[in-house]
């Protein structure tokens, strides 16, 4: 089936710096990926819609200079975190969409960033 | 708008019970895709179903059954005989296809937390 891979899975980072997640498609090519934030015990907030080749689309409240999103290919997606404070430290997962019709969203495993 | 109730937050069940989890949306859309994804204590989403709207055949997939309903906007999901491997949160989302544009968009309920006893 389907693969989404996400690296890295663990991120420690200081304040300040900025880190960057990868989201690839494995088998597939996805024209849209998705990038979600988790807090913890809470639903999945979405962040942005990427579409390869555009501008990243994002959500009300999400800031695009702090939350850098590219679409440079139809496998990969970066998530860049810019200038990462502590409040920034959260569970990270993207998702693709493909399969049957290109209707189906698969996720990546997530990724944990933990700012200090 | 679109919106997921999913109004259990947290159920218990001692193993080989019988579950149901509840999904309620809203969308005015004619065309979209409902899913259900469990996530297990170690993060990742792993999809289990996806269902469009031109489609309310129910599905059976060994102890997971689905039964949707147009008229009631529901999607739920009932695991048979429950064991403790179950145990995760389980979110549904409904996903309005936008054609491949950016207005195509997957919103979440809040989840369900599914505790299986031994």
């Amino acid at each position: 089936g389907a693969v989404v891979s996400q690296h890295p899975s663990w991120v420690i980072c200081k304040s300040g710096t900025s880190v960057k997640i990868e989201c690839r498609s494995l088998d597939f090519q996805a024209t849209t990926m998705f990038w979600y934030r988790q807090f913890p015990k809470q639903s999945l907030m979405l962040m942005a819609t990427s579409n390869e080749g555009s501008k990243a689309t994002y959500e009300q409240g999400v800031e695009k200079d702090k939350f850098l999103i590219n679409h440079a290919s139809l496998t990969l997606s970066t998530l860049t975190v810019t200038s990462a404070h502590p409040e920034d430290s959260s569970f990270y997962i993207c998702s693709a969409r493909g399969g049957s019709g290109g209707n189906t969203i698969y996720f990546g495993e997530g990724s944990w960033l933990t700012v200090v | 708008a679109q919106k997921v109730t999913q109004a259990q937050t947290e159920i218990s069940v001692v193993e080989k019970e019988d579950v149901t989890l509840d999904c309620v949306y809203e969308t005015r859309d004619t065309t979209y895709y409902l899913f259900w994804y469990k996530q297990p204590p170690s993060g990742e989403l792993v999809f289990l179903i996806r269902r469009n709207s031109f489609d309310e055949q129910n599905e059976i997939s060994g102890r997971y059954s689905w039964n949707f309903q147009k008229s009631t906007s529901s999607f739920n999901f009932t695991i048979t005989a429950s064991q403790v491997v179950d145990s995760a949160v389980y979110f549904c989302a409904l996903f309005l296809t936008g054609g491949f544009g950016a207005n195509s968009k997957l919103t979440f309920g809040k989840g369900i937390t599914l505790s299986v006893r031994p």
